[in-house]
């Protein structure tokens, strides 16, 4: 399915509760960012990494964090300091030198 | 930073007419141009992209163009139809292994 698998499809959370986005690709890019999607805001980055065990902060990296221990996995986890996390997440990687973006079907975020 | 402005944020056009979305960009070292589409619930897709060593590019019923002078692009849609229907991103982007920033969006609606 396009080479990059975003999992969860739903994921519901609990106030105060940590959570973790999954986003595993096989095209052996390099570059892995998050964004996050919500109405009328367009896509913004919370972090992106350009090679393993390095990653940057994006324009909305806080109550957001990652790792990057493996060229293939970008793992967000969504913490409890984030106060309004519900929106739609996306993953998207590339090669470091290419300019495309190939995106992940997204995780959609709900507090409850 | 980067900032993109995306016109209008919705648009309706009867299927056969042209749809065009506007964007405007503020950073001039900016010289990559993609364009997504992104259907309802689903990952954005690439659907043509400019560099800035071109004015224009057409793929079938789609075209952007671009001004560098202005900092502006456009995306143009002929003979709309019902499929066409999805939220249209442009984005900037300043070499490949920079960021995207993106524009905010605009829902197209085409009227059968």
């Amino acid at each position: 399915d396009g080479g990059i698998t975003q999992s969860p499809k739903y994921l519901f959370r609990k106030e105060g509760q940590n959570v973790t986005l999954s986003c595993e690709q096989n095209l052996n890019h390099d570059a892995m960012y998050w964004y996050r999607q919500d109405p009328g805001q367009g896509l913004r980055l919370i972090y992106y990494s350009q090679i393993v065990n390095d990653f940057q902060k994006g324009d909305i990296a806080e109550g957001y964090s990652v790792s990057r221990e493996k060229k293939e996995s970008f793992p967000l986890t969504v913490t409890s300091a984030q106060k309004n996390p519900t929106a739609f997440y996306l993953c998207a990687s590339r090669l470091t030198n290419y300019y495309g973006y190939t995106f992940g079907s997204g995780t959609r975020l709900t507090v409850v | 930073g980067e900032n993109v402005e995306q016109h209008p944020s919705t648009l309706s056009v009867q299927e056969g007419d042209s749809a065009v979305i506007k964007c405007t960009y503020s950073d001039s070292a900016s010289n990559y141009f993609p364009w997504y589409k992104q259907e309802l619930g689903k990952r954005p897709q690439l659907i043509i992209d400019i560099r800035s060593n071109v004015g224009e590019k057409k793929d079938q019923r789609i075209a952007v163009t671009l001004n560098k002078t202005a900092k502006h692009f456009s995306l143009h849609i002929t003979e709309t139809q019902p499929e066409d229907s999805a939220v249209y991103f442009c984005a900037a982007s300043i070499s490949p292994g920079n960021q995207f920033y993106f524009g905010t969006g605009t829902s197209l609606t085409v009227i059968p």
